[in-house]
């Protein structure tokens, strides 16, 4: 019902920039606040972007996002190996009460 | 420090029960929205269910809605989640995390695996 597409994978050489797209598709995600997750294998994940475009404290400025009426796109530049992990869209419909994350992103820097 | 320390996971039979427990440190917690989401083996996370500062708001995934039930305890500084009825699709690592704004959680407690298997 509420679905963030997200693709698969990604792929990208290391001081290249790379983009992840999440589309809410026929989901409305213009009145929606946008959040964006890392996760190395094995471990939490990690706060990149809240808020559509805001980057908490710690986070370096290669981590970038925007977001338009339909989709969120989150920018990594200057690609580090360590950047090899998965990423993942979320939102929270405030009229519902509900939070719905996108399927996730595995990122290759190779 | 912000910390949340999990406890509370392991194995349960299918039909079985289990609680688990966030324990929250280093910041205001009867001001913060909370969450718990779980991820499958090998597959993406899923929230699961969300709960208000001072718990008169609460909402769970269809998933486990009517199954678990979500609450906190603010003078012990504790969420909780109450997983009954468990299946084996339930089988996941659980984490709890804490709302910064709009439901980007800016601290994760370590999680807590779940099993339900016969």
């Amino acid at each position: 019902q509420f679905v963030l597409t997200q693709p698969p994978s990604v792929s990208a050489a290391p001081g290249q920039k790379v983009t992840i797209s999440c589309s809410g598709g026929s989901s409305n995600i213009e009145e929606n606040y946008v959040s964006w997750y890392q996760q190395l294998p094995g471990t939490a994940p990690k706060l990149l972007i809240y808020d559509n475009d805001k980057r908490p404290s710690g986070i370096p400025d290669r981590f970038s996002a925007s977001k338009s009426a339909t989709s969120a796109t989150l920018g990594i530049a200057g690609l580090q190996t360590g950047d090899d992990a998965d990423y993942f869209c979320a939102t929270w419909f405030d009229g519902l009460g509900i939070g719905v994350f996108g399927g996730g992103t595995k990122l290759t820097v190779l | 420090d912000v910390q949340l320390v999990q406890s509370g996971g392991g194995l349960a039979r299918p039909g079985g029960s289990l609680r688990l427990s966030c324990a929250a440190s280093g910041f205001m917690f009867r001001n913060n929205w909370m969450f718990w989401v779980r991820q499958a083996p090998g597959k993406g996370l899923e929230w699961v269910a969300t709960i208000g500062p001072h718990g008169t708001f609460t909402n769970h995934g269809d998933s486990v809605r009517g199954r678990f039930t979500v609450s906190r305890d603010n003078a012990k500084n504790t969420l909780y989640l109450q997983m009954n009825s468990l299946r084996v699709e339930d089988t996941a690592v659980y984490y709890c995390g804490k709302d910064l704004s709009h439901f980007a959680m800016d601290f994760w407690g370590q999680g807590s695996p779940v099993t339900v298997s016969s």
